[in-house]
């Protein structure tokens, strides 16, 4: 069974801390990550996809570890515009060609001034 | 780049009648494209992966024959409820990948409300 677990909040961060969130996946044959953003009634918007070896984006840090199966986002300086659901994404690549993803519930975020 | 428009962007219709949502990749060539379904504060389900050219496949508990999905081309895949129930009610959003790529870019969504 492919499951996407995280921390549904709501975190509330006073502007300009660091905050971060962890995401565990159940599915050992997961080959890509990802952490969307999603604005209430929205689409999910791809904010960065997560690599082995971590990747940074700005005031944005992801993080794979496969040994325990999560990955994580940092977000430093936080933005009132950062004030979203964040969404932890795994994709499976299949045999017979890919599924589509797998969302967790998301973790709300509420930057506060 | 990877644009993705659905239509409409809002319905309601009565429970029974059928309901066609479109889903097109603007500027790139769509070989796979993802319906899903999300609940007030649920996470987005997928419903159906659809290949150009070939039949959709469904994920478990999704019917098939509800649900209909032609991917025709490789920028257009369309998503037909029918015989609406309000159970159906939800926002409905579809994605598309292009060649090589792990990555999914959604449409704006399709909202709708079956009354």
């Amino acid at each position: 069974r492919k499951e996407v677990e995280q921390d549904p909040g709501p975190f509330n961060v006073p502007e300009g801390a660091t905050v971060a969130f962890n995401c565990t996946y159940s599915n050992s044959a997961s080959q890509s990550f990802f952490w969307y953003r999603q604005d209430c009634r929205k689409e999910p918007k791809l904010l960065m996809s997560v690599y082995s070896s971590g990747n940074e984006d700005g005031r944005f840090t992801a993080q794979l570890n496969r040994a325990s199966q999560y990955i994580s986002l940092l977000i430093r300086d936080s933005k009132l515009s950062d004030s979203a659901t964040y969404l932890c994404v795994v994709n499976f690549w299949g045999g017979g060609g890919a599924d589509g993803l797998t969302f967790g519930k998301g973790t709300h975020l509420i930057i506060q001034p | 780049g990877a644009v993705v428009s659905q239509h409409p962007s809002r319905v309601i219709c009565k429970s029974g009648t059928s309901v066609k949502i479109e889903c097109r990749s603007l500027d790139f060539q769509a070989t796979t494209m993802f319906w899903y379904r999300q609940f007030p504060k649920q996470s987005l389900m997928l419903m159906a992966t659809s290949n150009e050219g070939s039949k959709a496949t469904y994920e478990q508990g999704v019917e098939k024959d509800k649900f209909l999905i032609n991917h025709a081309s490789l920028t257009l895949s369309t998503l037909t409820v029918t015989s609406a129930h309000p159970e159906d009610s939800s926002f409905y959003i579809c994605s598309a990948r292009g060649f090589s790529s792990y990555e999914q870019y959604f449409g704006p969504g399709t909202r709708l409300t079956v009354t």
